[in-house]
């Protein structure tokens, strides 16, 4: 199965600052290649599909890049509501994989 | 509004049995495929079950084969997931997810339930 990887475990980030993750595969995905946030106690939300396409609802500060094993995902200016946990996630093989999650926290 | 609501998570020892359930409303359930994602304590998410939207196939990680069984009945617009043989590496909140592509399934989840807690303990 493909291995998603993110780094970092944890990013401390000060509201307003821009935030980058990233996520490497194992082996390429295409294109084929989401983004979902986690709050604690909460569901997991869909920000991106696609590698860029933002899902119903997600605001522009959200943005995805990437193709192959390479992705990256962009929160252009924290707000206080960001603060979370943020999972990438393969579909272009089976199973599904979920990277180990990034932290994103208040500086 | 899409709405995913599970039941039926609790206490169990190892080696027992419990049947989720996942209420689906705001959408036309049978035009979609469904999903079981699992998240255990302090660890991240796990893809565990996937089926159709007619219900005819049927996928599952391997970590959960021949021991779990995910089904669905459109009539009554709900998800199920039975598990059984339940270990103590079971223990996670499960959650019902609808597939973002509906009748040919892509693997992505746009709408997810709030999660129902099961625990594998002696």
């Amino acid at each position: 199965e493909i291995v998603m990887t993110q780094s970092p475990a944890t990013l401390s980030v000060s509201p307003g600052e821009r935030a980058t993750l990233s996520c490497r595969a194992s082996q390429s995905v295409s294109i084929n290649l989401d983004w979902y946030q986690k709050k604690p106690g909460q569901a997991p939300r869909l920000l991106i599909y696609g590698a860029s396409t933002r899902a119903t609802g997600i605001p522009a500060r959200f943005s995805g890049s990437g193709s192959g094993t390479e992705f990256t995902l962009t929160i252009s200016s924290l707000q206080s509501e960001d603060f979370a946990v943020y999972y990438c996630q393969q579909y272009n093989n089976w199973p599904p994989t979920f990277g180990g999650g990034t932290k994103v926290e208040i500086k | 509004e899409v709405q995913l609501v599970e039941s039926g998570g609790g206490l169990v020892q190892p080696g027992g049995s419990l049947r989720l359930s996942c209420a689906a409303s705001g959408f036309t359930f049978s035009s979609y495929w469904m999903h079981w994602v699992r998240q255990a304590p302090g660890k991240g998410l796990v893809w565990v079950s996937r089926i159709t939207s007619d219900g005819s196939s049927t996928s599952y990680a391997d970590s959960v084969k021949g021991r779990f069984t995910i089904s669905r009945d459109n009539a009554k617009n709900t998800l199920y997931l039975q598990m059984n043989s339940l270990r103590a590496e079971d223990t996670a909140v499960y959650y019902c997810a609808r597939d973002l592509m509906g009748y040919t399934g892509s693997d992505t989840f746009d709408y997810w339930g709030q999660g129902t807690l099961v625990t594998v303990s002696s």
